[in-house]
């Protein structure tokens, strides 16, 4: 199994909402991390997970709150989200060893309204 | 500022012909370049990659050619297929470990 999913595919949501969004691997990755990406823009690295530990946190803000519950779960918690947040967000892993080569999910498609 | 520039963001070539794809970098800490490639609603998906003392590496179809003075690095694909048409990721690494700069991409199209 390589393959990184993420659910769900689409989310729509206000700003005053909570929501979670959720990618899994089954690959024995022991390091996980978030992207965010815009329109016509490259994916931007939020944040990494290395043995199921916060790693790296790029200055992202609080109302994005990452959790890695296992080594194969990595949940990103949305609360009091801004219209700017609207983005794809792409979730990855790879062995802790080649950090470089990394397997993406398909994205979860954030719109804030 | 970018640290990893893909100057062209399309690119449109002939089944059958060369496709080139450039990048370029500004941080001479890099040590590791990848390709990735991707297609809609799908995430991007590793491609090649070479570390920074090669100058060249051949997969198939693919190779990555970097010039270290320059600070360039360019992929080529040959012969091209319809099948290659998707956004193409230049990406580089540095020895610090974890943090993977993406450029923005260039989309190809190969005609049949």
């Amino acid at each position: 199994d390589t393959e990184v999913t993420q659910t769900p595919k689409h989310l729509v949501m206000g700003m005053t909402n909570k929501k979670s969004l959720k990618c899994e691997q089954h690959m024995g990755h022991r390091a996980m991390y978030w992207y965010k990406q815009k329109a016509k823009k490259p994916p931007e690295l939020m944040f990494v997970y290395s043995y199921e530990k916060l790693s790296i946190n790029e200055s992202v803000p609080s109302r994005f709150s990452p959790e890695c519950p296992n080594s194969s779960l990595l949940n990103l918690h949305l609360h009091a989200l801004q219209p700017e947040d609207s983005a794809l967000y792409l979730c990855a892993s790879s062995q802790v060893r080649h950090y470089n080569e990394q397997f993406f999910g398909p994205g979860t498609r954030l719109t804030v309204l | 500022d970018q640290q990893v520039k893909q100057n062209s963001p399309s690119l449109s070539v002939q089944e059958g012909r060369i496709s080139i794809l450039n990048c370029d970098y500004t941080n001479s800490m890099f040590d590791y370049f990848l390709w990735y490639k991707k297609y809609p609603a799908e995430g991007p998906t590793f491609l090649i990659s070479i570390s920074s003392i090669k100058d060249k590496n051949e997969d198939g179809r693919f190779t990555v050619f970097l010039n270290k003075s320059a600070k360039h690095l360019s992929l080529h694909i040959v012969p091209s297929q319809p099948g290659d048409s998707a956004v193409y990721f230049c990406a580089a690494s540095d020895p610090g470990g974890f943090k993977t700069i993406f450029g923005a991409g260039t989309r190809l199209f190969v005609k049949a």
